[in-house]
């Protein structure tokens, strides 16, 4: 089925170590997005990718960094996991530039970091 | 900066009752609305959608939403509530930050249906 995937769905990590989350969508979307949704704080950006070859940073960066490999493709990284990056993690796409269009989401990845 | 506020972390009606969500907007230009419904485990789909058309918005699942600009508001409803309703539902503006917009998510109203 079209849409954005994510990879993987579940990962548990030690506080330092690393990883890298992967996104994928088909649909052909110009932008993408990376959240982090935490209970009652509802989604919050944290980079996004405006168009291929550009990446911007959104609300709560830090700790993080991202990679545009390509059209399709946005990754995001931990360089050195901590437990305050327990979280649920969103990758979403959109048509366009602007975000009036809505975006499509992935089913995202739960994180846990001990 | 454009943001939204959600009242209410918990809505609980019964099965057949009214379903009013509410949403609050804050913006210093027209704004573009949007509500999401997240399923448990799943990630968020698009319920519907506000781009300075009507203001009776229509989206998926028989939910509607209403843009009132003097109210700053685009609460959501639904005239019959059913089981399925049940899910975390959250209000978001479209807001310029950087090189492009993004959405602003309120922090969510979670959904309960009582049988």
């Amino acid at each position: 089925n079209a849409g954005v995937t994510q990879t993987p769905k579940f990962q548990v990590l030690k506080t330092g170590q690393s990883m890298t989350l992967q996104c994928a969508q088909d649909m052909n979307h110009n932008s993408m997005y990376w959240y982090r949704q935490d209970p009652g704080m509802g989604l919050r950006l944290i980079y996004y990718s405006a168009s291929e070859g550009t990446t911007d940073k959104g609300e709560v960066p830090n700790g993080y960094n991202v990679s545009r490999l390509n059209k399709r493709e946005f990754s995001l990284r931990l360089e050195s996991a901590a437990p305050s990056q327990t979280s649920v993690y969103f990758c979403a796409s959109s048509v366009g530039r602007t975000a009036n269009y809505g975006y499509t989401f992935g089913s995202g990845t739960r994180l846990t970091v001990v | 900066a454009q943001s939204v506020t959600q009242l209410g972390s918990h809505v609980s009606v019964s099965e057949g009752a009214l379903v009013l969500l509410r949403c609050n907007y804050s913006s210093s230009v027209p704004p573009y609305l949007f509500w999401y419904v997240q399923y448990p485990n799943q990630g968020l789909q698009l319920l519907l959608k506000y781009t300075s058309a009507a203001t009776l918005v229509k989206g998926i699942n028989g939910f509607e939403a209403e843009f009132k600009k003097s109210e700053t508001s685009f609460h959501l409803t639904k005239p019959s509530a059913h089981m399925s309703d049940a899910a975390e539902y959250f209000c978001a503006v479209s807001s310029l930050s950087g090189s492009a917009r993004q959405l602003t998510f309120g922090s969510g109203t979670q959904l309960t249906v009582l049988p």
